[in-house]
């Protein structure tokens, strides 16, 4: 079954230090990429996102992540993080088979940022 | 348009009665989706429409749900003789047509609790 796995349910980090969020996805086509990120009580707002061209792509607050067609992933970075980056973090497929925009989700990642 | 809206966002409810939820997506947007959260895990897809045609549902609808959008506008979601393991929050999220692989903005999401 198509699958989205995100390594670590929750990650800590100092502040200013870099964010790493894992994913990897379950497809021999290489689906559509997202990250999204929910503050408590609020819902998905989209950090960055992957649909063709350059495999390296910046999104909102200083995130960036990089498609990896051989490693069938799309790792989340940040090079110095803030108080603000803690939430939990999503990271989210479309498979291209259809035109259905049905997300599929990883389990999501918690990201603690201490002072 | 201030965005997707969602009411309510919060219901407690009695096993065995029935709920129904609201969704209005960005008035432009033509396609609606559904979501369901429960702690812990992301966001899995339960139903779709475009425009008031329900285009797809999950095997996770049972036939307690029913989501309508009359007149591909708002969309309500029903849940009948509700249970405890129906306690979640239930995201919306819409999309243009054309923009079904791009960005899917959400709702700030309902979430139901079972007693």
């Amino acid at each position: 079954a198509q699958s989205v796995t995100q390594l670590g349910s929750h990650v800590s980090v100092s502040e200013g230090a870099l964010v790493l969020l894992r994913c990897n996805y379950s497809s021999s086509v290489p689906p559509y990429l997202f990250w999204y990120v929910q503050y408590p009580n609020q819902g998905l707002q989209l950090l960055l996102k992957y649909t063709t061209g350059a495999t390296l792509v910046k999104g909102i607050n200083g995130f960036e992540a990089e498609f990896k067609k051989s490693e069938t992933s799309f790792h989340l970075t940040k090079p110095s993080a803030h108080m603000s980056d803690a939430a939990e973090y999503f990271c989210a497929v479309i498979y291209g088979s259809s035109n259905t925009g049905k997300l599929i989700f990883g389990q999501g990642t918690t990201l603690q940022v201490k002072p | 348009d201030t965005g997707v809206s969602q009411n309510p966002r919060h219901k407690i409810t009695k096993r065995g009665q029935n709920v129904t939820f609201r969704c209005d997506p960005i008035s432009e947007h033509n396609r609606l989706y559904w979501y369901r959260q429960t702690l812990g895990q992301g966001p899995e897809f339960l139903t779709y429409f475009q425009n008031e045609a329900q285009l797809e549902k999950s095997r996770l609808l049972s036939d307690r749900f029913s989501a309508e959008r009359p007149k591909g506008s708002f969309s309500t979601l029903e849940i009948q003789r509700t249970e405890q393991g129906d306690s979640a929050m239930y995201l919306c999220a819409s999309t243009p047509s054309s923009g079904w692989n791009t960005e899917a903005f959400f709702g700030q999401g309902t979430r139901l609790t079972v007693v």
